[in-house]
């Protein structure tokens, strides 16, 4: 029953590298989530998505690309990191039927941009 | 546009004690709650939800939170602390905004119960 699994959980890039942070969920949700954390800042939405192949913007979108190409998967990308992209990235999912419900959160990804 | 604040950056209590976690809320319509509570190195993890009916909702691991209109609050509350519910505690409002489902996520408060 692994929920929402979110890889690598760690990863030091260098200024202008670009990565990929992959989000699975087996619950069959609808919606899913990207959020980064920052200390003194509560969770931040970046994007989201309402469902295969389609994605939105959330609050702090710029220097983020998503997909969705299958309902399990949502992919976030950094083009070229910065050191202010330097976070803890979490996904979440959600079902979309059943709109009373929490989302599930995966452990987390742990970025650093030297 | 809906919002949550969480006045105290962080509550320390005596293990035993009652322990209170504030949250306040602005909402337009009724609003849905929730309190999600993250230990170190982990995601977020749902905790209890409000969303209509009896004003005291009763959640996981002994949690309450007491729904108040009037204070527009929904405090997250427990009888006796316990050194293990040390952890960051997060209130949500869900959002419904052109058609989808959103979550606003208050700051956060550090919760730490000392033995």
């Amino acid at each position: 029953n692994a929920g929402v699994t979110q890889t690598p959980k760690f990863r030091v890039l260098k200024t202008g590298q670009s990565m990929t942070l992959l989000c699975a969920q087996d619950m069959n949700h609808e919606y899913m989530y990207w959020y980064r954390q920052d200390p003194g800042m509560g969770l931040r939405l970046i994007h989201y998505s309402v469902g295969e192949g389609t994605t939105a913007k959330g609050e702090v979108p710029d220097g983020y690309n998503v997909s969705r190409l299958k309902k399990q998967n949502f992919l976030l990308g950094l083009e070229s990191a910065a050191p202010s992209q330097t976070s803890v990235y979490f996904c979440a999912s959600s079902p979309r039927a059943y709109s009373n419900q929490p989302q599930h959160f995966g452990d987390g990804t742990r970025l650093s941009i030297l | 546009a809906q919002s949550v604040a969480q006045p105290e950056d962080q509550v320390n209590v005596a293990e035993g004690n009652p322990l209170t976690v504030k949250c306040t809320y602005s909402v337009s319509g009724n609003p849905y709650l929730f309190w999600y509570v993250q230990y170190p190195n982990r995601g977020l993890q749902f905790l209890l939800k409000y969303i209509t009916g009896d004003n005291l909702v009763k959640g996981s691991y002994g949690f309450e939170a007491e729904f108040n209109k009037s204070q527009t609050s929904f405090h997250l509350k427990k009888p006796s602390a316990l050194v293990s519910d040390s952890a960051l505690y997060f209130c949500a409002v869900r959002d419904f905004d052109s058609g989808t489902y959103k979550y606003i996520f208050g700051t956060g408060t550090r919760l730490k119960v000392l033995a």
